[in-house]
């Protein structure tokens, strides 16, 4: 299994409370993910990062802000949390294949996110 | 921009028969094709994966796929179903020099004895 490690793996929190979780990751990649996951929604893109203080947005960024001040370590902030965040965050790591740039991606094992 | 499809929400398949899950892309180029496998609580592990060549490829856990450029499909497919298939599976699509991937909705396969 590839080294990804996440914390908290559940947490529970007041609306209106910053929270941030952290994806750890022991493989030297250069990309990192962070996802939602929600029934009926299947796995939708947060925020992603291509390098040390190098990220960018997916599709359901709003609300969300990351951070990358290490390889190792890629930080997702809810910086007001709301209920409709309630969710398993997934953080997923990769490499390309320097060849044909195909990257493959390896995934945490989530944390479960309650906002009440 | 890039889509995928599972059509089937859930599929409930007999200990010991076959198994197809389905998945259609949208993608103007090439694309690069995964499908993962979650058990409930954990995270997604990667089942198998299309890059190039062979149509046909095999995965982990007796799973293989198929890519079929003519109907935008690459099928996941097993020969025997066990009571530990139970899971839900979800295809991802890429494409060569871009760094994040699509994913379909899952299809969530229940197993009966």
């Amino acid at each position: 299994d590839a080294g990804i490690t996440q914390s908290p793996r559940h947490k529970v929190t007041e609306t209106g409370t910053p929270v941030t979780l952290r994806c750890h990751q022991t493989e030297n990649h250069r990309y990192m993910y962070w996802y939602r996951q929600d029934p009926g929604h299947g796995l939708r893109l947060i925020h992603y990062s291509y390098g040390v203080k190098d990220t960018d947005k997916g599709e359901v960024s709003d609300g969300y802000s990351v951070s990358r001040s290490k390889t190792e370590d890629f930080l997702l902030t809810l910086e007001s949390a709301t209920s409709s965040q309630t969710s398993v965050y997934f953080c997923a790591i990769s490499e390309s294949d320097q060849i044909n740039l195909y990257y493959e991606q390896y995934f945490g094992p989530g944390t479960r996110l309650t906002v009440t | 921009a890039q889509s995928v499809t599972q059509p089937d929400i859930h599929i409930t398949v007999s200990e010991g028969a076959s198994l197809e899950l389905r998945c259609n892309y949208s993608y103007g180029a090439t694309p690069y094709l995964f499908w993962y496998v979650q058990s409930p609580g954990q995270g997604l592990q990667l089942l198998l994966k299309y890059f190039s060549g062979d149509t046909l490829v095999q995965g982990i856990k007796g799973f293989e796929a198929e890519f079929k450029r003519s109907q935008s499909s690459f099928n996941l497919r097993k020969p025997s179903v066990h009571w530990s298939d139970a899971a839900e599976y979800f295809c991802a699509v890429g494409a060569s020099g871009y760094s994040t991937l699509t994913f379909g909705k899952g299809t969530m396969l229940l197993v009966s004895p």
